[in-house]
């Protein structure tokens, strides 16, 4: 089972604000970095897929960076909406557990008017 | 209609009981997962499959058992529920490349 640390555990920013997350997992046998937004009431549904050092991927205000070597990702949102509100949720895969996706406790955003 | 769908969607259970949920999806994925979400805790893994009898145990498989006869249903029995289990289920699928997974919309399991 990997060790997955997500911070901050929450936050809450007022709209306009840019915030950012980070992903903390093993470095070792790393093959892929999955990140996942999660609305109340609702199922995950997938933001991005990295697999390798130096990856960046974006979607609208949302992008998202990983390093490998150092087992890290950062989650950066630029002007947050009140409709980004949701828990934001991070999933290492590696070798060592199987490939399948293990969560970390995600990181609760609340954006206010 | 939903890819990835979870039967029932609510339910309350005495304690000892023997309960099921039920998952199938029509993505064609050969990967299922079950995973439990407590407040606070994020989607705790239960139990994968990346095929039909292919069964593996996850970070909180005690108390649980699944079974995957088919490429297109992963169930999950709660063999003696107790209160503890109360939680949300999710049910996800993806492709061998687990590109992306997809989740049904939860089953809210209540024991009392």
């Amino acid at each position: 089972i990997l060790n997955v640390e997500q911070s901050p555990q929450s936050l809450h920013v007022q709209e306009g604000d840019s915030t950012n997350f980070t992903c903390s997992f093993p470095s070792s046998n790393f093959y892929a970095l999955h990140w996942y937004r999660w609305e109340t009431a609702k199922s995950p549904e997938a933001l991005f897929v990295m697999t390798l050092n130096g990856d960046e991927k974006k979607k609208g205000r949302i992008s998202a960076t990983l390093n490998t070597k150092e087992g890290y990702s950062y989650l950066y949102i630029k002007g947050s909406q009140p409709e980004d509100s949701a828990t934001y949720l991070c999933a290492p895969r590696n070798s060592n557990s199987g490939y399948a996706l293990n969560f970390g406790k995600g990181t609760s955003l609340l954006v206010t008017p | 209609d939903a890819d990835v769908t979870q039967t029932p969607r609510n339910r309350i259970t005495k304690t000892g009981k023997r309960i099921m949920l039920e998952c199938s999806q029509t993505k064609g994925h050969d990967r299922m997962y079950w995973y439990r979400q407590d407040p606070g805790l994020g989607l705790q893994l239960i139990y994968y499959s990346f095929d039909v009898k292919d069964i593996n145990k996850g970070e909180i498989s005690d108390g649980y058992s699944v079974s995957r006869q088919a490429q297109a249903k992963f169930s999950l029995s709660l063999e003696s529920a107790i209160p503890n289990q109360t939680a949300l289920y999710f049910c996800a699928t993806s492709d061998r490349g687990g590109a992306e997974a997809f989740f049904g919309q939860g089953t809210r399991l209540t024991v009392v």
